[in-house]
């Protein structure tokens, strides 16, 4: 079945550090791409999603390219700031059925940003 | 404001005893999902719906039940909870066929 493999955490990183988050995939087909993440205490909410190959994702300073040819949707960041601090799951939608499939999630990995 | 709201957030019980955690949309979303979330496994799916009526098996259903009567409600149920099912839940919904689909803050639930 489908399945998202992310690295494990959890990240501690300096204000001004560059980020990377390593998310590797295996689906059938051309499935979507999301980055997902969880601030403390939260719900999950949408950071970046790509639905197909070569998209680059981007939101909040935040960047993702969709690379069907090695499976991966790595999450970077040029620069984080404190506030980054939170659990980033990576995250795909099967693209074998119409309608609503469900995601399927990595298991997270949390990020602390130290000043 | 847009929201899936979920109630309680914060519940302590016992073995055996039945709950309900309630999910609430306001978005008019046909699509709902109910998520379980524990350290080192991320989320896995429980239960879905795609509209009034509809419901589907997850990942992990077994211990659990949803109904969907009205299109905005999507409880969860939990006939005899064992401690194994310990954990933070999370109601999602989307309108179906969108990209996104929005999270409730969650309800942490531990049973004895």
């Amino acid at each position: 079945g489908d399945s998202v493999t992310q690295m494990e955490g959890p990240v501690t990183l300096s204000e001004e550090a560059f980020l990377t988050i390593n998310c590797t995939y295996t689906a059938t087909g051309y499935p979507s791409l999301f980055w997902y993440v969880q601030y403390p205490g939260e719900g999950l909410q949408l950071l970046l999603k790509a639905t197909k190959a070569d998209d680059k994702g981007s939101n909040k300073g935040f960047e993702a390219t969709y690379r069907k040819e090695t499976t991966s949707f790595h999450l970077e960041k040029g620069s984080v700031q404190v506030s980054d601090s939170a659990v980033y799951f990576c995250a795909l939608r099967s693209s074998r059925n119409s309608g609503n499939t469900p995601l399927v999630f990595g298991k997270g990995t949390r990020l602390s940003v130290i000043a | 404001e847009a929201q899936v709201t979920q109630n309680p957030r914060y519940l302590i019980t016992v073995t055996g005893k039945k709950l309900t955690v309630t999910c609430s949309q306001n978005m008019n979303h046909e699509y709902m999902s109910w998520y379980r979330q524990d350290p080192g496994l991320g989320l896995r799916q429980i239960y879905y719906s795609m509209n009034v009526e509809v419901t589907d098996k997850g990942d992990v259903p077994e211990g659990y039940k949803v109904s969907r009567k009205e299109k905005r409600n999507f409880p969860l149920i939990l006939e005899s909870p064992s401690p194994n099912q310990t954990s933070l839940y999370f109601c999602a919904s989307s309108p179906v066929g969108a990209y996104e689909q929005y999270f409730g803050p969650g309800t942490r639930l531990t049973v004895t």
